[in-house]
């Protein structure tokens, strides 16, 4: 199993430039998320799913959309990037429904936007 | 608002030495993980801890959970040169209503440890 994968592991936008960033899990798991993290802080919801067809907002959702139209891929598409949404941006997913739950997290997307 | 403090968020300690980190967070949880981030790496699973005073031990961290304080602790004893990471305790609060694993991280607590 690859687990969690994320691409790209790095990329540089001009603000104004649109961009998606890709998840993709093989462990069959229906819970998709992703996290922003910011120097000197921890982790922030953005967006997550339950299942295909399905999307929610986390605490941080304002310039940025989702989809998750199989089981596998949960990409994140910022619209209109600015310079605020220069961090590093982590996928994660899980079982759900199991009460000792472990989430797996990707290894990671470091993005500038200049 | 779901608020998740942990202290200290620095920490410089001596090789055999011994510490605790606190995790604070201020309404219920269904669970409560702690995780382990190298730099510039993603984040390892440590513990998931899911009720009223559960104790998980692995090598030379221990953590443990009162939710009746709403706090965890992760004990660090004997501290070797390895442990030195940064440490986020995460509390989720959407397994009861959707099983979901939203989780709210505090701001981590960066452990060096001197030899």
């Amino acid at each position: 199993n690859a687990g969690v994968t994320q691409t790209p592991k790095f990329q540089v936008l001009k603000t104004g430039q649109s961009m998606t960033l890709q998840c993709a899990q093989d462990m069959n798991h229906e819970y998709m998320s992703w996290y922003r993290q910011d120097p000197g802080m921890g982790l922030r919801l953005i967006h997550y799913s339950v299942g295909a067809g399905i999307t929610d907002q986390g605490e941080v959702p304002n310039g940025y959309n989702v989809s998750r139209s199989t089981t596998e891929d949960f990409p994140l598409r910022l619209l209109s990037a600015a310079p605020s949404q220069t961090s590093v941006y982590f996928c994660a997913s899980s079982y759900l429904g199991l009460k000792d739950n472990e989430q797996f997290f990707g290894p990671g997307t470091r993005l500038t936007v200049l | 608002e779901l608020k998740v403090e942990q202290n200290p968020l620095f920490l410089s300690m001596q090789e055999e030495k011994n510490y605790t980190i606190y995790c604070n967070y201020s309404t219920t949880s269904d669970r409560l993980y702690w995780y382990r981030q190298d730099p510039g790496k993603s984040l390892e699973s440590l513990f998931v801890l899911l009720s009223n005073g559960a104790v998980k031990q692995e090598g030379r961290l221990m953590a443990s959970l009162d939710t009746k304080a709403r706090l965890s602790t992760l004990h660090i004893t004997a501290a070797v040169h390895d442990l030195s990471a940064t440490y986020f305790c995460a509390v989720d609060r959407g397994y009861l209503r959707s099983g979901a694993n939203n989780l709210f991280f505090g701001t981590g607590t960066r452990l060096t440890v001197i030899p």
